[in-house]
């Protein structure tokens, strides 16, 4: 597609409910960033992708936290057990380049907005 | 600890007026550095980057920065702001180095007419 999309938009789950947000990269990025943003906040990283491999996910705030990108395209955000705190814009970024070779041309998704009630 | 601070939470600013948004960062280190604009219920879009070369910074929509070094400072201007530039401003910075983006808290610009 033209850009990065991820969905669902909008999420409510129920405390302790699981949860599963995705996104569809630009075709071809290799590069792929989950970043969470908190009412007020500036994004935070999350974790990194460099095709399927997962390279960082020191950003990942809990175990309850996992991601995955089995063949280098989509990824998915998976959070268990939801706490209220996990409240926060979802937001996904590609590139085309590895990191540290590019001129960071990061593209970013729209987000998914989780709310935890 | 690397940071980046966007010290005004809030700035409004009249129609037609100048603006400058500002944003500093904590270390003198080789650094890129970014500002992103999010209107409400969107993702970030990329106004302008300083990768190297010259300091001054043209990006979209008329917003231009300055990127120095001596004040580790990237601040944002633009000289004539429109009631659409009505959206948060974000200052990142990427050590070099690393890959993570590190963002400011943001700058809610309000253009009012």
């Amino acid at each position: 597609g033209a850009g990065v999309s991820q969905s669902p938009r909008y999420k409510v789950a129920k405390r302790g409910q699981d949860v599963a947000l995705r996104c569809d990269p630009i075709s071809g990025h290799v590069s792929l960033f989950w970043y969470q943003q908190a009412l007020g906040q500036g994004p935070e990283f999350l974790t990194y992708f460099q095709n399927e491999a997962q390279l960082d996910k020191s950003g990942l705030p809990s175990d309850r936290f996992f991601a995955e990108r089995p063949e280098g395209s989509v990824s998915t955000l998976k959070i268990q057990r939801t706490q209220q705190e996990d409240s926060a814009v979802y937001l996904c970024a590609s590139s085309l380049a590895i990191t540290g070779r590019s001129n960071y041309g990061y593209t970013f998704g729209s987000g998914t907005r989780l709310t935890v009630v | 600890a690397q940071s980046v601070t966007q010290l005004d939470s809030q700035v409004p600013v009249f129609e037609e007026a100048p603006v400058e948004l500002r944003c500093n960062y904590s270390s003198s280190v080789s650094v890129y550095l970014f500002w992103y604009v999010q209107y409400p219920n969107q993702g970030l879009q990329l106004l302008l980057k300083y990768l190297s070369g010259s300091t001054l910074v043209k990006g979209i929509n008329g917003f231009e920065a300055e990127f120095n070094k001596s004040q580790t400072s990237f601040h944002l201007r633009k000289p004539s702001v429109h009631i659409s530039d009505t959206a948060e401003y974000f200052c990142a910075v990427v050590y070099s180095g690393t890959y993570k983006y590190i963002f400011g808290t943001g700058t809610r610009l309000k253009v009012l007419a």
